[in-house]
């Protein structure tokens, strides 16, 4: 079975400040990690993820990912936010057949 | 147009009612999935699919029911709806590698009322 834990549901952070996203997960195999993100009444974008190779994984936007075998953890960072980066992540695993989501993170920017 | 569509967008529908939300992808892929998106729950899987005739339930199942008779549809019914059932949901699909599965693509949700 997989379970995800991200372990904050809301951080707020000043604007160009950095940020980090905790997520852990377990599971009984080895898996594929993926962050997603949700604008404001919007679907769910893939942000980034990992199959294999580089344990850090970086998004076109800034974002980065660092898979932690050992602490099983992915966790999501950015050295400076914008007020555009306001959205709700999602951390997910994918096992052998199904994609489970953590309860999700809302970011929100201040000024 | 390619990508994966779900009908309706919207849908207020009275409780006991049996409603079916329609999910289509052009991708061909073989993975399909449900999820429901709750406030404080995030994204809670109710059912999927490996590939056509082949469905098993998620973390949420009861009180929805599927189908894959194509690989491209995958329909999901609540076939007495309950207030409860008040959600938005949102449909995937996915490839797999030799071994699991990857990254999932989202439709735009169907956010359903039940009154």
């Amino acid at each position: 079975a997989q379970s995800v834990t991200q372990l904050d549901s809301q951080v707020p952070v000043f604007e160009e400040a950095p940020v980090e996203l905790r997520c852990n997960y377990s599971s009984s195999v080895s898996v594929y990690l993926f962050w997603y993100v949700q604008y404001p009444n919007q679907g769910l974008q893939l942000l980034l993820k990992y199959l294999s190779g580089s344990t850090l994984v970086k998004s076109i936007n800034g974002f980065e990912a660092e898979f932690n075998k050992s602490q099983t953890s992915f966790h999501l960072r950015k050295p400076s936010v914008h007020i555009s980066d306001t959205a709700e992540y999602f951390c997910a695993v994918g096992g052998d057949d199904k994609i489970i989501f953590g309860k999700g993170t809302r970011l929100h920017i201040l000024p | 147009d390619a990508g994966i569509t779900q009908s309706p967008r919207y849908k207020i529908t009275e409780t006991g009612r049996q409603v079916t939300l329609m999910c289509h992808q052009t991708w061909s892929h073989s993975y399909m999935f449900w999820y429901r998106q709750d406030l404080g729950h995030g994204l809670r899987l109710i059912y999927y699919s490996a590939a056509a005739d082949i469905t098993d339930k998620g973390e949420v199942p009861d009180g929805y029911v599927v189908s894959r008779s194509k690989t491209e549809n995958f329909p999901l019914t609540l076939e007495s709806a309950t207030r409860s059932q008040t959600s938005v949901y949102f449909c995937a699909s996915s490839e797999s590698t030799f071994v699991r599965v990857t990254e999932a693509f989202f439709g735009q949700g169907t956010r359903l009322t039940v009154v």
